[in-house]
Order: C-alpha cells, then structure tokens, then sequence
C-alpha cells in the first residue's frame, strides 16, 4: 500500500518551454501533497505544499510564478514549470500524506528534468 | 529554524560489518522522526518513522532509535544490497519534513 507515481519519469525540454509533472496517490487518499528538488548529492529541499482544493503554499525562495501547482483531487497533483531555463534542470519528487492515517510521507519515483 | 545533521556523510562496509548512522537535530514541536532510504535515480523509501525518545523500532538488518536530541540507525550485518543513501528527516507541527543531506553507504563483498 501507500504508492505514490509519477510521469514522466524524465524529459527533456528547450529553453522556454513549459513542462507538467503528474504525481498520483495510486492506492490511498491523500490530505497533502509536497513537491521537493534535488540538486546532484544534495537532500531534498521542499518547494510547496498543496492541498486538494485550494492553493498551494510556496517554500520561501520558490517562484509561484514559475512553479504552478495544481492539485485538481485527492489522488492528483501536477506540478508545471513555466519558461524554463536550464537552471531548472533537476530531479523533481512528489510525496503525500495519507488522509486519516499517520502522518510519513511516501515518495514517488522522481522525474529527472533536463532544460536544454 | 529545524536542523538535521547526518554523519558520516559517507560509510565504507565490508558484508557483515555492523555499522551505525547518527541524526542528531534540532526542532520546535518535533511531531515525528523519519528514516528513509534512496537508491540513485529514484525518490526515497520509507524506512521507519520514530515519535518518542526511547521508541524502537526494526526491520530485517535495520534498527533505528531515538532520544531527545538524536537518532541512530543501526545496520546489522550489511548486505551488498543494503547500499543506499540513507536520510534522516524531522516533522514539525506544519507537518513538514526537514531532511539531513543524508550518509551514503556502500557494502563491499
């Protein structure tokens, strides 16, 4: 139980273009979803959180304007960056919380995004 | 501002040599500890979650433990497949998780 998904699982893009990441709460109801980055070696470092119905809340630092999240209902979240530049590339993770259940997050596999 | 601290940032086991991962941190209103585990390329595992000092808990090779000011995860008699990044992370009120950089572990044969 408790798998979270995401797709793609890596994409590459052109300077400028937006990308949409998918992350599904596959066997459970999720009361939140967190979007985190990883830079190369680095720990996860937590971007937003949404929850199903109302707007997300962004990390200091995190450009709302860039990084749009959307979390349409309890078993989806999609997270789409606007104009990117190859700063962004990195490896995007999605995790959820189950609703009425204790409080880990599961993780999903990450997507690998490459601006080129 | 919650901090977490991993060390050794790096450990280098032969197979059955148990070994132990320190978590020491500092946070307001500690709702929960947690242990994942990542392999390269893919998003963590989650491993154990820890809610009191004193609290236990294992599976298979692995224990964790916890006080008020650290954790320590225990690995017993290491596999080649125990190989990962372990991370440590800590929950607070906000429900959000505040990671260690993590310690990468390698067993050799």
């Amino acid at each position: 139980g408790a798998v979270v998904s995401q797709h793609p699982s890596r994409v590459i893009c052109k300077s400028g273009t937006s990308v949409k990441i998918e992350c599904r709460s596959l066997d459970f109801q999720a009361t939140t979803m967190f979007w985190y980055r990883q830079f190369p070696k680095q720990s996860l470092m937590l971007m937003a959180t949404s929850n199903e119905g109302s707007k997300a809340t962004y990390e200091q630092g995190v450009e709302k304007d860039k990084f749009l999240i959307n979390h349409a209902s309890l078993t989806l979240s999609t997270l789409t960056v606007t104009s990117a530049h190859p700063e962004d590339s990195s490896f995007y993770i999605c995790s959820a919380n189950v609703r009425g259940g204790p409080y880990e997050q599961y993780f999903g596999p990450g997507t690998r995004l490459t601006v080129t | 501002e919650d901090q977490v601290t991993q060390s050794p940032e790096a450990l280098r086991l032969q197979e059955g040599e148990s070994s132990s991962l320190n978590c020491s941190y500092t946070v307001s209103g500690l709702r929960g500890l947690f242990w994942y585990r990542q392999d390269p390329g893919k998003g963590p595992e989650f491993l154990f979650t820890l809610y009191s000092a004193g609290e236990e808990k294992e599976k298979e090779r692995l224990k964790a433990t916890l006080t008020k000011k650290e954790s320590f995860l225990h690995i017993t008699a290491p596999k080649p497949e125990d190989s990962a990044t372990y991370l440590c992370a800590v929950q607070a009120d906000d429900y959000k998780l505040s990671f260690g950089a993590g310690t990468t572990v390698t067993v050799r044969a």
